[in-house]
Parts: structure tokens; sequence; C-alpha cells
């Protein structure tokens, strides 16, 4: 079974400071990761993903996540927090050996909150 | 290109009565699959398709049925909604293993 950990419901950042939000996984296999964005009221986004290749992995809006294998993680990074960035991220894995299609299996989501 | 569709935006149900929600792309995905949304739970998968006709269940998949006649469209059937259906949902597509793309959801109410 795979599973994914987000384990700040939270996360409160001065504008212009950098961010950063964890995420652990587990799987059987080789990960697929994946982070999104939430807005209020509005559908996920995607901002980047790991599949294979490099371990820093750059994405939208100047994010970006380093896949640790050893440690089993992907955390979200950004070096300088806009308050735009305020928002709901999720980060999602599904196992490279699953048959069944492209199941992900989301975290509980971390709140992120940039401060003036 | 539209992208992820659902219809409708906004939903209330008394318990016990049926309805559907709406999924389309036009992005000529094979996968599509349908999640919840619950507050401190994060997306939870109802159910998921590989390809017109084929379809098969999530982690929560009581209470709802899905079909897949053509590769556009993917429905969710609530056979008979209860107070814990009540949720925000979700359809999203994509080409696996790729990212998935979402719809903008539906918030159902259960009375």
């Amino acid at each position: 079974a795979q599973s994914v950990a987000q384990p700040e419901d939270q996360v409160n950042v001065a504008e212009g400071n950098p961010l950063t939000v964890k995420c652990t996984y587990s799987v059987s296999g080789n990960p697929y990761l994946f982070w999104y964005v939430q807005y209020p009221n509005r559908g996920l986004q995607f901002l980047l993903k790991y599949i294979t290749g490099d371990n820093l992995v750059k994405g939208s809006y100047g994010f970006e996540a380093e896949f640790n294998k050893s440690q089993t993680s992907f955390h979200l990074k950004k070096p300088s927090a806009l308050v735009s960035d305020s928002a709901l991220y999720f980060c999602a894995v599904r196992d490279g050996l699953t048959g069944g299609g492209n199941k992900l299996t989301f975290g509980t989501g971390t709140q992120l909150k940039v401060e003036l | 290109n539209a992208g992820v569709t659902q219809t409708p935006k906004f939903q209330v149900l008394k318990t016990g009565q049926s309805m559907t929600l709406q999924c389309a792309q036009d992005m000529n995905h094979e996968y599509m699959s349908w999640y919840r949304q619950d507050p401190g739970m994060g997306l939870r998968l109802i159910h998921y398709s590989v390809g017109a006709g084929i379809t098969d269940q999530g982690e929560v998949p009581n209470g709802y049925n899905v079909s897949r006649s053509t590769t556009e469209d993917f429905p969710l059937r609530l056979l008979s909604a209860a107070p814990s259906q009540t949720s925000v949902y979700f359809c999203a597509s994509s080409r696996s293993p790729r990212e998935q793309f979402f719809g903008p959801g539906t918030r159902l109410t259960v009375l």
C-alpha cells in the first residue's frame, strides 16, 4: 500500500523568507511524487512532479522540491515566499509498480500562510 | 481546450435522493478518477477508470457508481444520498503516469 504524510497542518512564514512544506511517503516500488496547490473554492493545480532523473525538481511559480530516497521525503521549497503563495498544498504519491492506472494517494494537506 | 469540466457546481439533496455528478474532459486522456475532499482528510479516491468501458474501485467506493461509455465522460452516481456523502467532489484526468488535471469541483450537501 502507498501512503503520504504531511506532518504540518499549517506553516506560517513572512513574505520574502524561504518556505518549506514537508512530505514523506511510503511505496513498494519506485515512487512517482507530485505537489498540488489549492486556492479557496478552486480545484487542485499541478505544481511539479518527480518521476525519474534529477533529485531537485523545479516547478511552477518558483517552487521546487527535493526527492530524498533514503529519507523517503519530497519537501516543497521556495527561496522567497509571496503573500499570493498562501494556499492549501497537497503532496501525492503513486507506486511505479502499480498496474491499475494512475492511482494517486494524497496527504492531508498543509495550509501555507504568508504574512507581510 | 476546456480541460476538465464538472456540473453542477453546487447541489443540495435530501437523504435518500439520487443524483449524477457529471465530468467531462477534452484532452483525450485515458485515465479519469473521482475524489472526495473532506476537511483534514485530504482527497480520497472513490472510483477510477483506465479507459472507456473499464472502471474500478478506489479507497471509498461505497454508495457510489460509475460508468465510462466514452473517453470524454465519467459520471458519478449517488444511488441513495446520505449525510455522510456531504463533501466536495473532484474529477481528474491524465495520461498515466503524468500529472492529473482537476475539475473545479462540485460542492454537495445532503440534508
